[in-house]
């Protein structure tokens, strides 16, 4: 089992569209929860941390549910920028200290 | 946040060659990491790059390979070695243990 997967997509949808993302993570010590973005032949960017409590950011909502082990991701009002890959990230303790591990990324095209 | 530049941003090598990335940060961190982003997958930490220590890798990638120096807190380079065309890939030097900073990333095609 990876140790963080999600559904790789191609998620395809209208512009206005709401979408979302499902990752799972399976260590259950893991301590710190994102959502990175990342553009074509682009670096990652950081999208918004996700807390127990949940956060929303616009039209971005991200929830986490450690019982489940399971991070979420909704946008609401697609646009066509919100065209790109998205990485769900994780990071908790490991072997000599912590580690950050990457999801293989959804990626997301939004059409007019 | 931290801001961090990374060059070059793209090269195409002869099999057999190497080819050092350098990453500069603009403050001082204790760990750099470095990452490799092969076409279509996601990212795989290839070592942690800790200032006057050697770099600890990780399960697949050794120091012959991959040789990293950290000379001072905010520099950093990772050599790709007796490259390959299965070395094609995207390589990222990253800093922050828990949130994420990237460089601009370095696309390497080797031929």
């Amino acid at each position: 089992r990876k140790e963080v997967e999600q559904d790789p997509g191609p998620f395809n949808v209208p512009e206005g569209a709401t979408v979302a993302f499902n990752c799972t993570y399976s260590n259950s010590a893991s301590q710190s929860f994102f959502w990175y973005r990342q553009d074509c032949r682009k670096e990652p960017k950081l999208l918004m941390s996700v807390y127990s409590s949940g956060n929303e950011d616009g039209r971005f909502t991200a929830q986490l549910n450690r019982a489940s082990q399971y991070i979420s991701l909704l946008i609401r009002d697609s646009k066509l920028s919100d065209s790109a890959t998205y990485l769900c990230v994780v990071n908790g303790p490991n072997t000599g200290g912590f580690k950050t591990i990457f999801g293989a990324g959804t990626r997301l095209f939004v059409k007019a | 946040s931290a801001v961090i530049s990374q060059k070059p941003s793209r090269d195409i090598c002869q099999r057999g060659t190497s080819l050092t990335i350098q990453c500069q940060v603009d403050s001082q961190v204790t760990m750099m990491f470095w990452y490799r982003q092969q076409p279509g997958q996601s990212l795989t930490l290839i070592a942690t790059a800790n200032q006057g220590s050697e770099a600890t890798y990780e399960s697949g990638f050794v120091i012959d390979k991959f040789p990293i120096s950290r000379p001072n807190l905010t520099f950093s380079t990772l050599t790709v070695s007796n490259m390959s065309p299965e070395d094609s890939s995207i390589y990222l030097c990253s800093v922050g243990e828990t949130e994420a900073f990237f460089g601009q990333g370095t696309r390497l095609t080797v031929v």
